[in-house]
């Protein structure tokens, strides 16, 4: 595709419910980042994925937020037994490589959770 | 921890004005800055990208500098538009391989 993808571009879900996010990155880029964007506050990283390395998973808020890639292609962000402050925009952002080159952002999943 | 501030919050102008939004980082080592304009229900594009080496970019009507031992950078808007008219986000990078670290933003509003 032409850009990053995300789906769904929203979601409302129950507290207590699972609830996972999906991004498509732009086709070579190997770096894929998360972020969370909540009401009123900048980005917050959530995790990185470079090529086939670990992942950076330093900005997770808790053991109930994971995600995967396989290889340079999708991603999933999964969110366990949400709460309602993990309602967001989570935003996912690729580039051909970390940190030199610019970041190429999807449109965002808006989640509420009630 | 770095700390990106954004001032003002919020700003809104004739068009046809020329304006500056405000950026401040707490720790100078960075490894570069961007610019990134956010539209309601769609992702951040990218404006300018400034390397810690640079003092400044320009894209048309937009010109960004960096002062990195004050830790601020600028963001300048030429004749602004109200296609203009977006929140304005500045973020900053640590090293190559590392994630953006982003301010709140300044939401600009252009009137006709």
């Amino acid at each position: 595709g032409a850009g990053v993808s995300q789906s769904p571009s929203n979601k409302v879900t129950e507290k207590g419910k699972d609830v996972e996010l999906r991004c498509d990155p732009i086709s070579g880029h190997t770096a894929l980042y998360w972020y969370r964007q909540r009401l009123g506050q900048g980005l917050e990283f959530l995790i990185y994925f470079q090529g086939n390395s670990a992942p950076d998973k330093s900005g997770l808020p808790s053991d109930r937020f994971s995600a995967e890639r396989t290889g340079e292609s999708v991603s999933t962000l999964t969110i366990q037994r949400t709460q309602q402050e993990d309602s967001a925009v989570y935003l996912c952002a690729g580039g051909p490589s970390g940190g030199t080159d610019t970041q190429y952002f999807g449109p965002g999943t808006r989640l509420t959770v009630l | 921890k770095q700390e990106v501030t954004q001032i003002p919050a919020a700003l809104s102008v004739p068009e046809g004005e020329n304006l500056v939004l405000n950026c401040s980082f707490t720790d100078s080592a960075i490894y570069n800055l961007q610019w990134f304009r956010q539209d309601p229900g769609k992702g951040l594009t990218s404006l300018l990208l400034i390397q810690s080496s640079q003092r400044e970019q320009t894209s048309g009507r937009l010109n960004a500098s960096l002062d990195k031992s004050s830790g601020r950078s600028t963001l300048y808007i030429a004749a602004s538009q109200p296609g203009d008219s977006a929140t304005y986000l500045c973020a900053v990078s640590i090293g190559s391989g590392y994630a953006l670290n982003f301010g709140k933003g300044t939401s600009l509003l252009v009137t006709p």
